[in-house]
């Protein structure tokens, strides 16, 4: 069963603009982790958030995390093209198990 | 190279037949994970291997499904008699010593049956 649900499914932006995604999950967990997807082919990382974190900043990219509401957020800030993918995010089950979720399309107009 | 590869990038097989897929890690990856996407969906956990420690295959939906690591490195996952509800995409992941640090994906194999 999946663990984190990502919501929205679906995210339509203009190119410039900020997409915000959230991933709510269930059990606790050592940390959270966001991919991104192009085509439906091999998944890459985009940045790993401990449970004792709350905020962390890649790039365009700005990830944060509350525990006590068993979510996080990614923040992509003034979207390209080249942001258009599917978003994923990753919580352990235990000690070598993630549970993705099923992801959140974001589609980047020009 | 340096990534995670996977073969064949496509794979179109008639229902019954037996498949292999390969994917060979990124070395020195002693952690090796195989996943299932189905189109539109997140991915299902199939199997893990780590060094030489009994694969975790809860993961596995039938025992048509299995799976090898030989020496530590390359892997292979089996399908026999294929169904059409098989087809989907087949990925694999290697990390290095921490298991749910990153997980670093090869392109994956699309399996489709017809």
């Amino acid at each position: 069963s999946q663990q984190g649900e990502e919501d929205p499914q679906a995210l339509s932006i203009q190119e410039g603009e900020n997409a915000t995604m959230n991933c709510s999950y269930k059990t606790s967990i050592n940390n959270l982790q966001w991919y991104r997807q192009n085509s439906g082919r091999g998944l890459v990382h985009l940045i790993l958030i401990r449970s004792n974190e709350r905020e962390k900043h890649s790039g365009r990219l700005r990830v944060t995390l509350d525990t006590s509401k068993k979510s996080s957020s990614l923040l992509i800030t003034a979207s390209r093209a080249a942001d258009t993918a599917s978003y994923f995010c990753a919580t352990d089950l235990n000690d070598y198990k993630l549970s993705f979720g099923a992801g959140t399309t974001v589609t980047v107009r020009a | 190279g340096a990534g995670v590869s996977q073969s064949p990038s496509n794979k179109v097989t008639e229902k019954g037949k037996d498949v292999e897929l390969r994917c060979d890690p990124i070395s020195g990856h002693t952690a090796l994970y195989w996943y299932r996407q189905s189109l539109g969906q997140g991915l299902e956990f199939l199997i893990y291997f780590q060094g030489n420690s009994a694969p975790d295959k809860s993961g596995l939906p039938s025992d048509r499904f299995s799976a090898e690591r030989t020496g530590g490195s390359v892997s292979t996952l089996t399908i026999q008699r294929t169904q059409q509800e098989d087809s989907a995409v087949y990925l694999c992941a290697s990390t290095g010593v921490s298991s749910t640090d990153t997980q670093y994906f090869g392109p994956g194999t699309r399996l489709t049956v017809l």
